[in-house]
C-alpha cells in the first residue's frame, strides 16, 4: 500500500476517445505530480500542483489536460491521443514545506495506457 | 535546464558482489539528490536522499551514496548485493530553487544472479 491510489490500472483507448486517469492520495500531502514513464527513457515530469494550483507544465501537449479539485485528488483528462502516448502514467505526491526542498515523492502504481 | 544521466542501462552481478551505479547531473546551483528503487511489480519508492551536510548518505537495505559536488555525481553503492536487490534504480535531482521540479534519470536495471 503506497498511500497513493491510481485508477484504472490499465486502459486501452482509441485515438478518438476521451478518457480520464484518476489519482488519490491519503497522506495529507499538498503537492501532486503527473509523470510519464516510457520504455528506456527517463521519467518525464508532466505537471505539478501545489495547494491545488498548477506550478509546472513541462511543455505537455494540450491533448493532456490535468485537473486538481483539491489537494487529495488529481486527474489527467485524455483526448485525441496518439499511439506514441502509450506509456505508464505515474502519479506522485509530496509535502511542500515552502523551503528549498519538498519531502520525497510517494508514487502510485501507475496506469498502463495503450493508445490504438 | 537540469538533466540527469545514468550511464549503465543494465547491470548484472552475482550475489555478494559490490555495486556501484553511476549518476551525473547537470545544474550549477544548489541541488537536492535522490535515489529511488522500483522492485518488480511494485511502485517506485525512495532509497535515500541528500539535501545538505555529510555528502555520504546512507539509505535503506545497506545502500549508500556519495555526493561529489566537483564531479556533479551522486553514485549509489552497496558493498555486497543480494538477490533481493534485483530492481530498477533511478537517480533524481531537483534544484533547491525549484523544489517541486524533480527530474529523473532513465534508470539502471540491476539483475542479481543467485
Amino acid at each position: 500500500e503506497t498511500g497513493v491510489t491510481q485508477t484504472p490500472r490499465h486502459l486501452v483507448m482509441g485515438m478518438t476517445n476521451k478518457k480520464s486517469l484518476k489519482c488519490e492520495q491519503h497522506l495529507g500531502h499538498n503537492a501532486m505530480y503527473w509523470y510519464k514513464q516510457s520504455a528506456k527513457k527517463p521519467l518525464e515530469l508532466m505537471f505539478v500542483y501545489n495547494f491545488k494550483e498548477q506550478t509546472e507544465n513541462n511543455s505537455v501537449p494540450s491533448r493532456f489536460s490535468p485537473e486538481c479539485p483539491n489537494s487529495s485528488h488529481l486527474f489527467l483528462h485524455l483526448h485525441t491521443l496518439q499511439p506514441e502516448d502509450s506509456a505508464l502514467y505515474l502519479c506522485a505526491s509530496s509535502q511542500d514545506s515552502g523551503s528549498s526542498y519538498n519531502s520525497p515523492l510517494h508514487f502510485g502504481n501507475g496506469t498502463r495506457l495503450t493508445v490504438t | 535546464a537540469q538533466s540527469v544521466s545514468q550511464h549503465n542501462h543494465h547491470v548484472i552481478l552475482s550475489e555478494a558482489a559490490s555495486l556501484e551505479l553511476g549518476c551525473n547531473y547537470s545544474y550549477g546551483g544548489t541541488v537536492n539528490l535522490f535515489w529511488y528503487v522500483q522492485y518488480p511489480g511494485q511502485h517506485l519508492q525512495l532509497l535515500l536522499k541528500y539535501f545538505s551536510g555529510d555528502p555520504l548518505v546512507k539509505g535503506i537495505k545497506g545502500f549508500e551514496a556519495e555526493f561529489i559536488k566537483s564531479k556533479f555525481s551522486f553514485n549509489l553503492r552497496k558493498p555486497s548485493v543480494q538477490w533481493s536487490d534485483t530492481a530498477e534504480y533511478f537517480c533524481a535531482v531537483n534544484a533547491a530553487s525549484s523544489a517541486s521540479k524533480i527530474i529523473f534519470g532513465s534508470g539502471t536495471r540491476l539483475s542479481i544472479r543467485p
